[in-house]
C-alpha cells in the first residue's frame, strides 16, 4: 500500500489562506469519502481535524475545511494564524480494510 | 474524558520481541475499534494494524503482517501490539488510536510510546 501523496511543505503569512493538497489513487481516495486530515506539532500526538472528507469534530475551529474531487483530496486553513504552524496529514480508508496516510506537510506561517 | 496511555515500549535487540500495552479509560472501550500507528524518528505516520470491537477482526499492513499481533482485552479496557522479530526499521514511536468504526477515522490517540530496534 503506497503512502498518499502530500506535499512535504507549504508556507503562508497571518491572515492568508493555503491549501494542502493530498492525492491517492482508486483504491483509497478515489473510492471512498473516508479522508481524514490531522495536525500534528513537534513531540505531540497527532489530533484530528478533518473526517469524511469535510466534516470538524466538536472544538476544531471552523478556519478548517476539507473538500475532494476524484482522487484529490484538499485542506484548507484560511485566516492563518502562528499557531497553525504544525505537521499535517492526510488518511484514507482502502479497499482492502486498511488505512494509510499521507508523507506529511509541514506548514510555516511566515 | 477519554484517555489513552500506551507503555511498552524501549530498546530491544534485532530479532527480539516486545509487547505493547494501551490504557484506555472514560468511555465504553467495547464500542470502539483501535489501530496502531507508528513514526519513526523525523518521519511521517505510518498505519500498523487494526482490531475491530470484538476483537474478531483484524488487519495489518504489508510491513509488519506475519511479525506484529493485535489484540484486546475488553475486560481489561486495554489494547496490546505483540511485535515479533523486530527490525532496525521498526524503531518508532507507537501510537494506539481509537476509531469509532461508524466511520473510519482516528477520533483520539495516545501519547506514543518509543520502541527502539538496535544491538
Amino acid at each position: 500500500q503506497s503512502a498518499l501523496t502530500q506535499p512535504a511543505s507549504v508556507s503562508g503569512s497571518p491572515g492568508q489562506s493555503i491549501t494542502i493538497s493530498c492525492t491517492g489513487t482508486s483504491s483509497d481516495v478515489g473510492t471512498y469519502n473516508y479522508v481524514s486530515w490531522y495536525q500534528q506539532y513537534p513531540g505531540k500526538a497527532p489530533k484530528l481535524i478533518i473526517y469524511e472528507v469535510s466534516n470538524r469534530p466538536s472544538g476544531v475551529s471552523n478556519r478548517f475545511s476539507g473538500s475532494k474531487s476524484g482522487n484529490t483530496a484538499s485542506l484548507t486553513i484560511s485566516g492563518l494564524q502562528t499557531e497553525d504552524e504544525a505537521d499535517y496529514y492526510c488518511s484514507s480508508y482502502t479497499t482492502t480494510s486498511t488505512r494509510v496516510f499521507g508523507g506529511g506537510t509541514k506548514l510555516t506561517v511566515l | 474524558q477519554v484517555q489513552l496511555v500506551e507503555s511498552g515500549g524501549g530498546v530491544v535487540q534485532p530479532g527480539r520481541s516486545l509487547r505493547l500495552s494501551c490504557a484506555a479509560s472514560g468511555f465504553n472501550f467495547i464500542r470502539y475499534g483501535f489501530h496502531w500507528v507508528r513514526q519513526a524518528p523525523g518521519k511521517g505516520l505510518e498505519w500498523v494494524a487494526v482490531i475491530w470491537f470484538d476483537g474478531d477482526n483484524e488487519n495489518y499492513a504489508d510491513s509488519v503482517k506475519g511479525r506484529f499481533t493485535i489484540s484486546r482485552d475488553n475486560s481489561k479496557n486495554t489494547l496490546y501490539l505483540q511485535m515479533n522479530s523486530l527490525r532496525a526499521e521498526d524503531t518508532a514511536v507507537y501510537y494506539c488510536a481509537r476509531d469509532p468504526l461508524t466511520l473510519p477515522y482516528f477520533d483520539y490517540w495516545g501519547q506514543g510510546t518509543l520502541v527502539t530496534v538496535s544491538s
